[in-house]
């Protein structure tokens, strides 16, 4: 069975204050590690796939990285409107349906 | 990547009726999903909805509480039956593209049931 645990559950930052948040996971067979960015009251946005060990991705201030055990969403100096519920999901093995941490809570402070 | 319109946004409810939400794609898609999501918890999958042949329930989730219709490559309903306070979630719609890996989800469904 599929697991996936995200930490910290909560992170307040001061703006500019760069920090990452973890995903560890346990598949068998990873077909793609998803992030997702979800504000109150809506479905999540997609941000990022990811499908092997080393890869990377960067949009604005977020860059996720994927090892063979964990991926890092990192925020390089983050602005108030960076605050959401950060999602990672994961899709594996003939499964099609993705499979999610509880995610991180993040506020930025201005 | 495929947008998705789901409707109705919110919905308050008397216990034992049942609602149906409707999501809609702008595009044809293979496969598309529908999570509840508790306040303040993560995403759970309800079920698939397959085109042509009933829905691939997950564990704890049942057809008749739960029946779910995919008349074609762009539509799915999920209803909520019979209806009870522990039904007040929101409900999530996802599709994935026939090409590539996106998944995109709709926009959700608040329910409360009083």
């Amino acid at each position: 069975e599929d697991q996936v645990t995200q930490s910290p559950e909560a992170l307040r930052l001061q703006e500019g204050e760069s920090s990452s948040l973890n995903c560890s996971y346990t598949v068998s067979g990873l077909r793609g590690l998803f992030w997702y960015r979800q504000d109150p009251g809506k479905g999540p946005e997609f941000l990022f796939t990811l499908y092997s060990a080393g890869e990377e991705k960067e949009k604005e201030r977020l860059k996720a990285t994927l090892t063979k055990k964990e991926s890092f969403l990192h925020i390089t100096a983050p602005k108030p409107e960076d605050s959401a519920t950060y999602l990672c999901a994961v899709a594996s093995g003939s499964a099609r349906q993705l499979t999610f941490g509880s995610g991180t809570q993040l506020t930025v402070l201005p | 990547s495929a947008v998705i319109s789901q409707k109705p946004s919110r919905d308050i409810c008397q216990r034992g009726t049942s609602l149906t939400i409707q999501c809609q794609v702008d595009s044809q898609v293979t496969m598309m999903f529908w999570y509840r999501q508790q306040p303040g918890q993560s995403l759970t999958l309800i079920a698939t909805a397959n085109q042509g042949s009933e829905a691939t329930y997950e564990s704890g989730f049942v057809i008749d509480k739960f029946p779910i219709s995919r008349p074609n490559l762009t539509f799915s309903t999920l209803t909520v039956s019979n209806m009870s306070p522990e039904d007040s979630s929101i409900y999530l719609c996802s599709a994935r593209a026939s090409s590539g890996d996106g998944y995109t989800f709709g926009s959700g469904t608040r329910l409360t049931v009083v």
